[in-house]
């Protein structure tokens, strides 16, 4: 247990709908980092939030945006879903900051399926 | 922008086999991490590397920071059914905490 949480495990929904994808980071973090994986697909950066402000962004697409919250935790919004949007989606965390902590440790993910 | 290419992409092993599989950048890494995966989880980080040379242990699995340091190595030793999953290398961007992330290699145990 890596001490990620992530809600819900699995998400079902049609095309043109919005969700909400939730994420708390492990204990004392204050970076945390979303990311795509397609089937059979590398992991795909998306965005990178550390404590409540934006710090780097990947190939995030328009119709994506992501907030990190005073307590910590993040979410991930997709909004006018396509079937192409169908993956596993990831929230990773790392302590974050001036000494550039790179070991990023990852949730669960949730499954997204759009049909 | 920076790639990583890991080899082999797959390896189909017999449980006790030792392993070995390697990642190469286009550009000089300062942070090498290795993942495991398994199907439809989250990446576990098994090893982190700092320093160009670095060998590190964790267990049955050694990784190593390649002096060119556009290199980095994972071997693993006496193969359980327990390692079958896909194993991913990565690196920060120059200058930020981003991750790139490898193209993985699959690793079977054939019974």
């Amino acid at each position: 247990d890596s001490g990620v949480t992530q809600t819900p495990k699995h998400l079902i929904t049609a095309t043109g709908q919005r969700v909400t994808l939730r994420c708390s980071p492990r204990s004392g973090d204050l970076s945390v980092y979303w990311y795509q994986q397609s089937l059979d697909q590398g992991l795909q950066f998306l965005i990178q939030y550390y404590n409540g402000e934006e710090r780097a962004k990947g190939n995030i697409l328009e119709r994506f945006s992501a907030q990190q919250f005073p307590d910590l935790h993040s979410e991930l919004n997709l909004s006018s879903l396509e079937l192409g949007d169908s993956a596993l989606y990831f929230c990773a965390s790392s302590v974050g900051g001036a000494a550039l902590s790179y070991e990023q440790y990852f949730g669960p993910g949730t499954r997204l399926t759009v049909t | 922008g920076q790639q990583l290419n890991q080899s082999p992409q797959s390896m189909f092993i017999q449980e006790g086999e030792d392993v070995s599989m390697n990642c190469t950048s286009s550009s000089i890494f300062n942070t090498w991490l290795w993942y495991k995966q398994d199907p439809g989880e989250g990446p576990v980080l098994l090893i982190a590397l700092y320093k160009a040379g670095e060998l590190t242990s964790n267990g049955r699995l050694t990784a190593q920071f390649g002096i060119t340091r556009k290199d980095s190595f994972l071997n693993i030793s006496a193969s359980i059914p327990s390692d079958v999953g896909i194993y991913f290398c990565a690196g920060p961007n120059f200058g930020n905490e981003k991750l790139t992330f490898g193209t993985g290699t699959r690793l079977t145990i054939i019974p």
